[in-house]
């Protein structure tokens, strides 16, 4: 099956620092999506983005399907931010998603 | 107001004892998934269901089993036979067409071994 790989895992920035995110995923795709997880639990959807460029705020996203990776970035971040934002992505010959391992993100005041 | 419901919030289970999940989700959606999250680890695929009376198995469905009886409603059980439940489960629900597999959570269920 597909693989996806998140990096970095943890990344710890103070309150009003940029970042940048990362997910790489081994075969062509369909669907891909970024979640961010607050620290009770739940997952929200931030972007569907499996080609080109989206924004929505402070943040955005852009993935390069044709050399299969995406990116998320978070700028003048607050401790809001703070969580677990997860990679998905869904092969071209499949109907599920597989997630990656996360970034734990902590944006410290 | 429109949205995925899962109960209970926290669940507790005996050692040999079938417990069942429960996640509604009102907003027409065709397809629902079933997530395990062990700590600090990404989401694993446990059932999903594209249609009503029909479901397919993930990665991880032994020891789980679920029902499709209804459009909005798809309960998992997980039963004796799972060794290792405690963890964090998330019922996740997709639309058809376009946006197929654009997928929306729900708050989550924490089950613990007593």
């Amino acid at each position: 099956g597909i693989q996806v790989e998140q990096s970095p895992p943890d990344l710890i920035l103070q309150e009003g620092a940029n970042s940048t995110l990362r997910c790489n995923f081994s075969d062509s795709v369909n669907n891909l999506q970024w979640f961010h997880q607050n620290p009770w639990g739940q997952l929200i959807n931030l972007f569907y983005i499996p080609s080109g460029t989206k924004q929505n705020g402070r943040l955005s996203a852009t993935t390069v399907a044709t050399e299969r990776y995406s990116l998320l970035y978070i700028s003048s971040s607050q401790t809001t931010d703070s969580g677990v934002y997860f990679c998905a992505v869904e092969e071209t010959s499949g109907s599920r998603l597989t997630f990656g391992e996360g970034t734990q993100l902590t944006v410290n005041p | 107001d429109g949205g995925i419901t899962q109960s209970p919030k926290y669940l507790f289970r005996k050692e040999g004892q079938n417990v069942t999940l429960s996640c509604e989700q009102n907003l027409n959606h065709d397809a629902m998934y079933w997530y395990r999250q062990d700590p600090g680890q990404g989401l694993r695929l446990i059932y999903y269901s594209q249609i009503v009376n029909d479901f397919q198995k993930g990665d991880i469905a032994e020891g789980y089993s679920v029902s499709r009886e209804k459009k909005e409603s798809f309960p998992l059980t997980v039963t004796s036979a799972q060794k290792n439940p405690t963890a964090f489960y998330l019922c996740a629900s997709s639309p058809r067409g376009w946006a197929k597999n654009i997928q929306y959570f729900g708050a989550g269920t924490r089950l613990s071994v007593l």
